[in-house]
């Protein structure tokens, strides 16, 4: 049974421009939850998706924004991209939205805005 | 505030030795701690999970222990292997309805032959 996958593994792009980041979730799992994280940072909550719905949003700007999908999956925008949004993006997949029944990372997209 | 501290922040240790890490947490309500390690560049990897009436859990060479009334929690490295440098990171759920984790900082181990 595959993890949490996420595509591209890494990505380059110049600023200003826009990017999308990919996200499959465990079979059965229907919470995806968006994390930054900085190097040298703990992980910062971006977004929570369940059941295709918003249920969590973090405190980043509008130039954020994701959706989930009726498989589940998800997909991360930033437009306009800035240098500080050079990070590695973390999804995360539970069961359901509390995350008690556990809470199972993805390896990250490696993002770089130059 | 909810906020999850770790020490130390970063640690060496010679291969063969044990170690163990600190965090400390200040988050309401609490559901549940987890133990993550990360290797560089790559997502954290779940080590353990204890819910408030747990106070130790072992998942093979790592043990964590945690105490409910001071709001700490350590993780034991037995017998470290070089394989265990990575970032170590503490991570609090809040309880309720809410999906939300609090991230500590880490501890950036590194384990020399």
């Amino acid at each position: 049974d595959a993890g949490v996958t996420q595509s591209p593994t890494h990505l380059i792009k110049t600023r200003g421009q826009h990017v999308t980041l990919r996200c499959s979730p465990i079979s059965g799992h229907k919470s995806v939850s968006w994390y930054q994280q900085v190097l040298g940072q703990g992980p910062q909550f971006i977004f929570q998706y369940y059941e295709k719905e918003e249920r969590g949003r973090g405190n980043f700007p509008d130039r954020f924004s994701a959706r989930q999908f009726p498989n589940y999956s998800s997909e991360l925008n930033v437009n306009a991209l800035l240098l500080g949004d050079s990070a590695l993006y973390l999804c995360a997949s539970s069961l359901d939205r509390t995350a008690n029944y556990g809470y199972t990372f993805g390896s990250g997209t490696r993002l770089t805005v130059v | 505030k909810n906020q999850v501290e770790q020490s130390p922040q970063s640690l060496i240790i010679l291969e063969g030795k044990n170690c163990t890490l600190q965090c400390n947490y200040t988050v309401s309500p609490f559901s549940n701690l987890r133990w993550y390690k990360q290797d560089t560049g790559r997502g954290p990897v779940s080590l353990t999970i204890m819910t408030f009436s747990e106070n130790t859990k072992s998942n093979g060479r790592y043990t964590a222990t945690l105490d409910a009334d001071t709001k700490q929690s350590s993780l034991h490295i037995t017998a470290s292997q070089l394989s265990d440098s990575a970032s170590y990171i503490c991570v609090v759920s809040l309880g309720g309805a809410t999906n939300k984790l609090i991230f500590g900082t880490g501890t950036l181990l590194a384990v020399q032959p």
